[in-house]
């Protein structure tokens, strides 16, 4: 119940083209839902993020749509640039009791943006 | 303001070796994370940390590892007699506050331990 599934598992996109990525969860104890860009031999950093009660936030060129009924949530990058070609993690968590808000992850897209 | 350090960022041990793992948290930040990262999958949670005290552990395996988090000093994690399929890397997170699942953490550059 702790899954976070993400697809596809890697993604060739020409050069502005859209980025789609998709996650889907079981946990409805899940109420923060963030985005993770990491390049090769770096940590993670936050990309964006979005709660439960909207659906949909843009930032910039990234957005993230969120269907709380599916129980899914997507990226879309717009006009994919070959900087944006890096590893895009999902995640989830959510406060429950006093263990904080550790971060269920979804095990990536690769993406590759060919100019 | 500098960002979560992590050190050593390779780290290279033979099989029974022990490793440590630091991570200095972003300053004013007293919680810790730690997530371990398999190649080509994302990243596990394995514990969560404040100062002096370990608030969950379910994501670590039960033995050989070991997390703590002094009041002084950064945190460490301690791997013992390592195996091959140790090898990973091992990110650190911090954030301000622990309370609320929107408190983001901020990754550190990880690092990468292979066991021989």
């Amino acid at each position: 119940q702790q899954q976070v599934k993400q697809s596809p598992q890697s993604l060739i996109v020409q050069k502005g083209g859209i980025s789609i990525i998709n996650c889907a969860y079981e946990n409805t104890a899940f109420d923060y839902f963030p985005w993770y860009q990491q390049f090769p031999g770096k940590g993670p950093a936050l990309l964006i993020a979005i709660r439960p009660d909207v659906s949909e936030k843009k930032e910039g060129r990234f957005t993230i749509s969120f269907n709380k009924s599916a129980k899914q949530f997507s990226l879309h990058i717009m006009d994919s640039q070959p900087g944006d070609s890096a590893t895009y993690f999902c995640a989830a968590s959510g406060v429950i009791k006093a263990a904080g808000n550790k971060l269920t992850f979804g095990g990536g897209t690769r993406v590759l943006v060919k100019p | 303001n500098a960002g979560v350090m992590q050190n050593p960022r390779h780290l290279v041990r033979r099989r029974g070796q022990e490793a440590r793992l630091r991570c200095s948290p972003m300053k004013g930040h007293s919680h810790v994370y730690w997530y371990r990262q398999l190649p080509e999958e994302g990243l596990k949670f394995m514990v969560y940390l404040q100062k002096e005290n370990i608030i969950d552990e379910s994501g670590m395996p039960k033995e050989r590892f070991s997390a703590e988090f002094p009041k002084e000093g950064p945190s460490i994690l301690r791997i013992q007699q390592v195996v091959r399929g140790d090898s990973a890397a091992y990110f650190c997170a911090s954030s301000l506050q622990g309370r609320h699942s929107t408190d983001t953490q901020y990754f550190g550059p990880g690092t990468r331990l292979t066991v021989l």
